[in-house]
């Protein structure tokens, strides 16, 4: 697509519940990003794919978050047992090159309440 | 210490004069480095990339990096109102892909 496209743009859930942010790379990037973004602060990396597999997942907070890109394009975040302080708003990037600057999409926000 | 860091602000101006964003980072192998813009509610968009040591000028933009220091600025001249957002300066601080974000200066440019 045109630009990097995260689904859906907001979702409210009740503490505990599982839910999956969903993001949808810019076509031909190969390189898929996701941070989150509490109010007042800069994005917080959470886990970079190259291709199908994770490089690099070390931002993770814990192993309630998971996220998987099957086919080397959408990936899909999972949070289980959401906890308030999951509340914040997820970004997806994507790049075409390394160490290039990414484009974001419009985040999801996550309330948990 | 964090690994990028900006002052908060916020930083004030008025319309027409030059603002002034800076930018420290603690990795010394740093590589890229990166200014984005976000406007309140709304997603990072990338304004500037610099890679060299020197100034790099894109309109009224300029975005200067020091490696020595490990200092990197953004300066916006002729101010306008629409330049009011928070600017985050990110770098890519180690050999693989990730960015790491400061927390963000935010511009008010009074009109």
């Amino acid at each position: 697509g045109a630009g990097v496209s995260q689904t859906p743009s907001n979702k409210v859930t009740e503490k505990g519940k599982y839910v999956e942010l969903r993001c949808d790379p810019i076509s031909g990037h190969t390189a898929l990003y996701w941070y989150r973004q509490s109010l007042g602060q800069g994005p917080e990396f959470l886990i970079y794919f190259q291709g199908t597999g994770a490089a690099d997942d070390s931002g993770l907070p814990n192993d309630r978050f998971f996220a998987v890109r099957p086919e080397g394009s959408v990936s899909t975040l999972k949070i289980q047992r959401t906890e308030r302080g999951d509340s914040a708003v997820y970004l997806c990037a994507s790049s075409a090159d390394r160490g290039g600057g990414y484009t974001f999409g419009s985040g999801t926000r996550l309330t948990v309440v | 210490q964090k690994e990028v860091e900006q002052n908060s602000g916020p930083l004030s101006v008025p319309e027409g004069a030059i603002a002034s964003l800076n930018c420290t980072y603690s990795d010394r192998v740093s590589q890229s480095f990166f200014w984005y813009r976000q406007y309140s509610g709304k997603s990072p968009e990338l304004i500037m990339s610099i890679y060299s040591n020197g100034d790099k000028e894109d309109g009224r933009f300029t975005a200067q990096l020091n490696k020595a220091s490990q200092y990197v600025s953004l300066l916006i001249r002729d101010s306008q109102p629409s330049d009011s957002a928070t600017y985050l300066c990110a770098v890519n601080t180690n050999a693989g892909n990730m960015l790491t974000f400061g927390g963000g200066t935010r511009l008010m440019v009074k009109p």
